[in-house]
């Protein structure tokens, strides 16, 4: 049992180029989002899906698009690589179940530098 | 918009107590609080649904005050491993399906 699994660790982008931030979970959770995380900012939400075929956009949704083809995997795009977007990235889980609610599982990160 | 925490940094001695607010202006669903290390995931450690009661968690425990949108972490007789940055995290939906709204976090500084 992995957990949520982000891909790759580190990343160096120049301006203009795109990527794709690979999250993967094993844990058969429903919810999952990815949020950014700035020095002095907290993590502030990305995109975040419900189940597979939902996105959603969150509060800082420009330059990212996001899919959700499958349960386990929640991969995150970033059209046209911005310094602004120079950040780390974490992707999320969390279970669904009536009459509960849980806590979100972190992946461990992706640090992003756009040069 | 961002829930307010409070304070935005504290060290204390290993053994002292500390207490970490949240406060929203919206009306909330729940309330999540985690802690992050240098370096690391953040990590979660509980969950406060509205009309439940004090949660606790070892010698680390919460409250939520609907009727002031405002939630409380309670770290009692602190451990060196105690120390990381506290983020409290809003849901105004069911479950935080559509995500959750996090604070900007508290420095916990823990000394010997």
């Amino acid at each position: 049992n992995a957990g949520v699994t982000q891909t790759p660790k580190f990343q160096v982008l120049k301006t203009g180029q795109s990527m794709t931030l690979q999250c993967a979970q094993d844990m058969n959770h429903e919810y999952m989002s990815w949020y950014r995380q700035d020095p002095g900012m907290g993590l502030r939400l990305i995109h975040y899906s419900v189940g597979a075929g939902i996105t959603d956009q969150g509060e800082v949704p420009n330059g990212y698009n996001v899919s959700r083809s499958t349960t386990e995997d929640f991969p995150l795009r970033l059209l046209s690589a911005a310094p602004s977007q120079t950040s780390v990235y974490f992707c999320a889980s969390s279970p669904y179940g009536t009459g509960g609610v849980y806590g979100y599982t972190f992946g461990s990160g992706t640090r992003l530098t756009v040069v | 918009q961002q829930p307010v925490q409070s304070p935005q940094a504290v060290i204390l001695r290993e053994g002292e107590d500390a207490v970490i607010n949240c406060s929203s202006s919206k009306a909330l669903y729940s309330v999540h609080w985690y802690r992050q290390k240098h370096g690391e995931a953040p990590v979660f450690l509980m969950i406060l649904l509205k009309g439940g009661e004090q949660k606790g968690h070892e010698k680390i425990s919460a409250s939520f005050n609907e009727k002031k949108q405002q939630s409380s972490l309670y770290l009692t007789a602190s451990q060196l491993s105690y120390s990381g940055t506290y983020f409290c995290g809003t849901a105004t939906s069911g479950g935080g399906a559509d995500g959750l709204t996090f604070g900007k976090g508290t420095h916990l500084i823990i000394q010997p």
